[in-house]
Parts: structure tokens; sequence; C-alpha cells
């Protein structure tokens, strides 16, 4: 099935501990992003990747780092999380960087920092 | 600024009854623009896509329209159904050099038996 897989779903940790969420996508698509959601605000862009090694910043990149070293996986890493962090997080992917090509999106990861 | 509103914040109908969920949106170089639906809990499924050469894309019983002169859609969805029950997401994709999704805040439509 195709699909965008992310892990942890749910996620609760404390400030400044480092963690990773992962996403992978089983579609070769070439692009993949990072969003995240909070209420009022609609979906943001984290970062976005065009290709293997080729990764870009968003609209809110602070306090986040991302890699693309397979093209089928793009974790998202953060550093030292802040309280600030807390949010709904999704992953998504499409063939290309057309803009026309479906997102297609992961089924999100909430993440509560304390 | 790129932008892109949505109204109602959020709409509560009837089974059965039909409604009309806005967006305006204000992007510039316009490509495209796209209608999410989004169950909760859940990511964004693409409804449909249109260009500015599209005035209306429908996709079972949702129907998009499209004005670009006014910068305006809508989705009218036809006899809701309580599956219907889900956030809906406008996103407008701006070309200028690389592909840029700006997002919409949503309505979140509420389908009552």
């Amino acid at each position: 099935e195709a699909q965008v897989t992310q892990n942890p779903r749910y996620l609760i940790t404390v400030t400044g501990k480092k963690l990773t969420v992962t996403c992978s996508q089983n579609m070769n698509h070439e692009y993949m992003s990072w969003y995240r959601q909070d209420p009022g605000l609609g979906l943001r862009q984290i970062y976005y990747s065009m290709n293997v090694e080729v990764t870009d910043k968003g609209d809110v990149p602070e306090g986040y780092k991302v890699s693309r070293k397979e093209k089928r996986n793009f974790p998202l890493i953060l550093e030292s999380p802040s309280p600030n962090q807390t949010s709904l997080y999704f992953c998504a992917s499409s063939l290309r960087t057309s803009g026309w090509d479906e997102q297609f999106f992961g089924p999100g990861t909430r993440l509560t920092v304390l | 600024k790129n932008q892109v509103e949505q109204s109602p914040q959020s709409l509560i109908i009837l089974e059965g009854k039909n409604c009309t969920l806005q967006c305006n949106y204000t992007v510039s170089p316009f490509s495209n623009l796209r209608w999410y639906k989004q169950d909760t809990g859940r990511g964004p499924v693409s409804l449909t896509i249109m260009t500015f050469s599209e005035n209306t894309k429908s996709n079972g019983r949702y129907t998009a329209t499209l004005d670009a002169d006014t910068k305006q859609s809508s989705l009218h969805i036809t006899a809701s159904q309580l599956s219907d029950s889900a956030s809906y997401i406008c996103v407008v994709s701006a070309t200028s050099g690389t592909y840029k999704y700006i997002f919409g805040t949503g309505t979140r439509l509420k389908v009552l038996a």
C-alpha cells in the first residue's frame, strides 16, 4: 500500500531532551516536507526536500533540523525541544516539486514538550 | 503578503443538507488551488485541484469552483453525510522559482444525524 508513515504517533518529552520523528514514504517521491499544525494557524511548513541531499527551510525552521540521506526517509530532529514546539506534526511527500503533484500526508505525530 | 482565508471557521448542518465553504486568497503568482479534507487525527487528503483556467471541478458530492478574477474559491458539498464531518483546508500554490504552498486555517464541518 502506498503510504507515508511517521513514528512515533504520540510523544511526551521534557525540555531539552533531543528527539527524532521519523518519516518514510514508499512511493519513490522526490519531494518531502514537514509541517506543524497549531490551532487557528493552519499548516505551516518547517523544512522541505526536493531530492536526496537537497533540503531547504520553510516558514518556521527555527529549532528544527532535517536530513535526506535516502529518498524514502526524511527525519525531523529537535535538538533541544522547548514547550513552544508542542504541536501536531505532519510529514508529506509528492512525486515531484511541480506544485501540481498531490501531496500525500502521513498520519501525524502529536508532540508535547513539558 | 501571500494569504489564504477561509470562512466560516466552523459549520454545523443536518445530514442530507447541502453546504458551501469559502476560500479567499491573495497569492501571487498563482499556480493552482487545492481543497483538502482532514478527518480528526488524520493527515489531509486531496479532494480537488484547479488552475486559473478552470471554473468548476467535481469529485463525487464535492464540487469546487474558482473565480480567478476575484480570487475566490468555494467547496460545495451536496447531500451531506455523517462521514463528511471533518476540516476542509484550502491550499494555494504559488510559483516563483520554486513552488510554495499557502494553507488556509480550515473550516471545521460537523454533520448531525
